[in-house]
């Protein structure tokens, strides 16, 4: 079966940097997606790691660990508007591809 | 822009009603999916299709059935409404291929009366 897992909430301060971890189980592992979701909205996508390693784009960081079943998503020179919720997501190609969900971590950002 | 949109923005339905909710994308995407999300559980896949008449079972497929009879519109069918499917439901699209990311409608909120 699948399991992700991620903290529920965060708050963070303005311009500080935040991590924010993911773990998982999944037999068919075919990569690791993060979206952010501001309440009420569609989630849009952040980052997308199939292999080890960290991928930047811009203030926005992830990282994968494979072997560990773990990833963590890095927003640094936080905003108010980083105010959201950030979905770990695992494609998992066991039986037919399909995308499963964690719950997601809301963070808040405090001025 | 890809844009997936899904017909209505919130529906109030009585319990034992049937009830469609569509979804029509327009950037030719192959895969189209199905997920509730309700607090403290996420998003959970429903359905997903990969091709025009192929559906395939989610995680939660109990209650629901999907039509695909052309490549842009992907139905979602309760076919009795039920309380406990008071929830958010959010259509979405993407490309073939593992690292293609999904594109999302802006969700429909359901309540079931």
């Amino acid at each position: 079966g699948q399991n992700i897992d991620q903290p529920t909430e965060m708050t963070a301060t303005e311009g500080a940097i935040v991590q924010i971890n993911c773990t998982y189980q999944t037999s068919g592992f075919n990569g690791l997606f993060w979206y952010q979701q501001h309440a009420g909205e569609a989630p849009t996508f952040l980052s997308y790691n199939v292999l080890d390693g960290l991928e930047e784009k811009g203030r926005f960081s992830s990282f994968l660990s494979r072997s560990k079943g773990y990833s963590y998503l890095l927003l640094k020179e936080l905003q108010m508007k980083d105010s959201a919720s950030y979905l770990c997501a695992v494609r998992d190609d066991t039986g037919g591809f399909k995308t499963i969900f964690g719950a997601g971590t809301r963070l808040f950002v405090k001025a | 822009d890809v844009k997936v949109t899904q017909s209505s923005r919130y529906l109030v339905k009585r319990t034992g009603e049937k009830v469609f909710l569509e979804c029509v994308q327009d950037m030719d995407h192959e895969n189209m999916f199905w997920y509730r999300q309700d607090p403290g559980l996420g998003l959970r896949l429903i359905y997903f299709s990969y091709d025009v008449k192929m559906k395939e079972k989610g995680d939660i497929p109990e209650g629901y059935s999907v039509s695909r009879e052309k490549k842009e519109r992907f139905s979602l069918i309760l076919e009795s409404a039920s309380t406990n499917q008071t929830s958010m439901y959010l259509c979405a699209s993407s490309l073939s291929g593992a690292n293609t990311e999904a594109f999302f409608g802006q969700g429909t909120r359901l309540t079931v009366v």
